[in-house]
This record gives C-alpha cells, sequence and structure tokens, in this order.
C-alpha cells in the first residue's frame, strides 16, 4: 500500500534561511507527487509536482523538489524563507493508476522567524 | 484557472439537523470530484470520491447514509451531513481534477462546520 511520509511536524527557520521539508514515499512503483500548502482556514494550493520525466522540478513561490526514487524521497526546498511562507505543507502522492486518489502525508508547519 | 469554490465557508448549525455544503468547478469541468475531512493541526483524509451521475464510492470507515454526496454535474457536487452532531464539526474540503492533467487536483477553500 502506498503511504507519505512527512519528517517533523513543525520546521523554524529564520527569514533569508534555507527551507527543507522532507517528504518520503511508500510504493512498489514511483507514484506522482506533488506539494501543496494551505494557509489558516484556506483550502490547498499547488506548489509543485512530479510526474515523469525532470526530477528536480520547480514550482512557485521560489520552492522546488527533488525527485530521489533511490532514496524514495521528494523534499521541498527553498533557498531563502520569506515570512509569508509560514503555512502548512502538504505532500501528496498518487498511484498511475486510475484511481485518482491523493494521499497526504501528516503536514509541516513552517514557521519563519524574524 | 482552474478554480474551486465551496458554499457555505462556515455554517454554525444544531445538533440533528442536516446541513449541506455546495462545491462547484467554476472554469472548467470536474471529471471526478472529492471529499475530504480536515480536523484541527491533521492532514486531509478523503472520505469520497464521485464522478458525474454515479454513486459516490465511500472510503473505510465514512458513513455513506450520513454524509450524502450527490454529484449532478461536471461542475457541481454536494456533501450533506445529515443529522449532524458535534463529533462532525470540521473543515470539509472538495476538490476536483481534469482527466490528462495526471491526477492533479484542484481544491477549494474548504468549508467550517460547527455543530452545537
Amino acid at each position: 500500500a502506498q503511504s507519505v511520509t512527512q519528517l517533523g511536524s513543525h520546521v523554524s527557520v529564520s527569514e533569508g534561511a534555507l527551507v527543507l521539508l522532507r517528504c518520503n514515499y511508500s510504493s512498489s512503483v514511483p507514484p506522482y507527487l506533488f506539494w501543496y500548502v494551505q494557509y489558516p482556514n484556506q483550502g490547498l494550493q499547488l506548489l509543485l509536482k512530479y510526474t515523469t520525466g525532470a526530477t528536480l522540478v520547480k514550482g512557485i513561490n521560489g520552492f522546488e523538489a527533488e525527485f530521489k526514487k533511490s532514496e524514495t524521497s521528494f523534499h521541498l526546498t527553498k533557498p531563502s524563507a520569506h515570512m509569508s511562507d509560514a503555512a502548512e505543507y502538504f505532500c501528496a502522492g498518487s498511484t498511475r493508476d486510475s484511481s485518482y486518489k491523493l494521499i497526504f502525508g501528516s503536514g509541516t508547519r513552517l514557521l519563519v522567524r524574524p | 484557472g482552474a478554480v474551486v469554490s465551496q458554499h457555505p465557508s462556515r455554517v454554525i448549525c444544531k445538533s440533528g439537523t442536516s446541513v449541506k455544503i455546495e462545491c462547484r468547478s467554476l472554469d472548467f469541468q470536474a471529471t471526478t470530484m472529492f471529499w475530504y475531512r480536515q480536523f484541527p493541526k491533521q492532514s486531509l483524509m478523503l472520505m469520497a470520491t464521485s464522478n458525474e451521475g454515479s454513486k459516490a464510492t465511500y472510503e473505510q470507515g465514512v458513513e455513506k447514509d450520513k454524509f450524502l454526496i450527490n454529484h449532478a454535474s461536471l461542475t457541481l457536487s454536494t456533501l450533506t451531513v445529515t443529522s449532524a452532531h458535534p463529533e462532525d464539526s470540521s473543515f470539509y474540503i472538495c476538490s476536483g481534477d481534469v482527466a490528462g492533467l495526471n491526477n492533479e487536483q484542484f481544491f477549494g477553500p474548504g468549508t467550517r462546520l460547527t455543530v452545537l
């Protein structure tokens, strides 16, 4: 069965510092992978996604993620944190069949210190 | 593009009443719509998947008679929480996907349900 694991329920960084949010997946076939951001009392906004092709994926707001099959990972990074990046981040995966279901990680709350 | 709306954004109801939440895809036709539930400080849990004109497929543990889903068209799905109880209080989020976009889902802003 597929699962998505996010290491660290909270990550705190200083403004301007590197952001690294970890995500590992478990499945026999590499899934499609997504990172979403959620601001308080709002829905989810897609940051980036990996389907096929280039393993380094660039998204909105300066975020990027690298798909590493050997490590079954899809970590999210941003070189320089901004105060507006403070939010909840969810990694999600879906199988490559027709079920179209997303399996979400538990989420990581990013705190950005001034 | 790919905007999903939900109505209402917040609802407070008395225990035992029913509440209907609408989910609309505003600028695309959603092949499939999904309903999620999110408890405070937790992740999203898929409740059910629905295709237009078909019965919804519920995830294990979700009571289909309590959470009624109707998918009347390619742009509208509704979730009705019947005989709501305080434990049904939660944040409900819908999403829709588009065939051919590698399972990408577009999410609504969510509905905060509080049952007194």
